[in-house]
């Protein structure tokens, strides 16, 4: 079975650009995560997916969102870079609550 | 709400010392831990889960923990390090809401010494 892909695998982008990063889960699992990691602030829940639908939000700007497909791909937004948002963005998928997330090895995003 | 905290930023042993990990958690129910692996430039890789069926886990590359309810504890563990365990650790618990979401601890960096 394929893991969790993310694309692309290293972004660079200048400050006030808005840029969108994709996430193929496992085959079967419904459940899309989100996390940022950063040096400073470590790992942090950006936003979860399930059947399409936003079930939990973490504490970031409304310059991030994200959304699901009917085939549970997922894509995350961030518009209106700022510098802090160079980090790396991780994607997770799982089959069912409670479940172990599997994660995608993420896309580098670098704001210049 | 759920937390976990994980003991020592940076951890060094030398090549086949035993390795060990501190995680205390913090929960009001009993809680889903885990612990993951992650090398340079790659995601996370799942090491062990703890879901209440056994109270010591046994993970992938030779690695367990034990959960202990009486300390909060869910400490990783494995009796000879060797070179490719040289990675940063992360202790999760989950969040108990209608949503999948995995508070993570600050991480733990091995270090492993020749």
């Amino acid at each position: 079975k394929a893991g969790v892909t993310q694309t692309p695998r290293y972004l660079i982008k200048t400050r006030g650009q808005q840029v969108t990063l994709s996430c193929s889960p496992i085959s079967g699992h419904r459940s899309v995560s989100w996390y940022q990691q950063t040096p400073g602030q470590g790992l942090q829940f950006l936003f979860e997916y399930f059947s399409e639908t936003q079930r939990n939000k973490g504490n970031f700007p409304g310059r991030f969102s994200g959304r699901q497909f009917s085939n549970s791909r997922s894509e995350m937004n961030v518009s209106t870079l700022e510098l802090g948002d160079s980090a790396l963005y991780l994607c997770a998928s799982s089959a069912e609550l409670n479940s172990p997330l599997h994660f995608g090895n993420g896309t580098r995003l670098t704001v210049t | 709400a759920q937390s976990v905290t994980q003991l020592g930023s940076h951890v060094s042993v030398s090549e086949g010392a035993l390795v060990l990990l501190r995680c205390n958690y913090s929960s009001s129910v009993p809680p889903y831990l885990f612990w993951y692996v992650q090398y340079p430039n790659q995601g996370l890789q799942l090491l062990l889960k703890y879901t209440s069926a056994a109270t010591l886990v046994k993970g992938i590359n030779g690695f367990e923990a034990e959960f202990k309810k009486s300390e909060t504890s869910f400490h990783l563990t494995k009796p000879s390090a060797h070179m490719s365990d040289a990675a940063e650790y992360f202790c999760a618990v989950i969040q108990m809401d209608s949503s999948y979401k995995l508070i993570f601890g600050s991480g733990t960096r091995l270090l492993v010494r020749p």
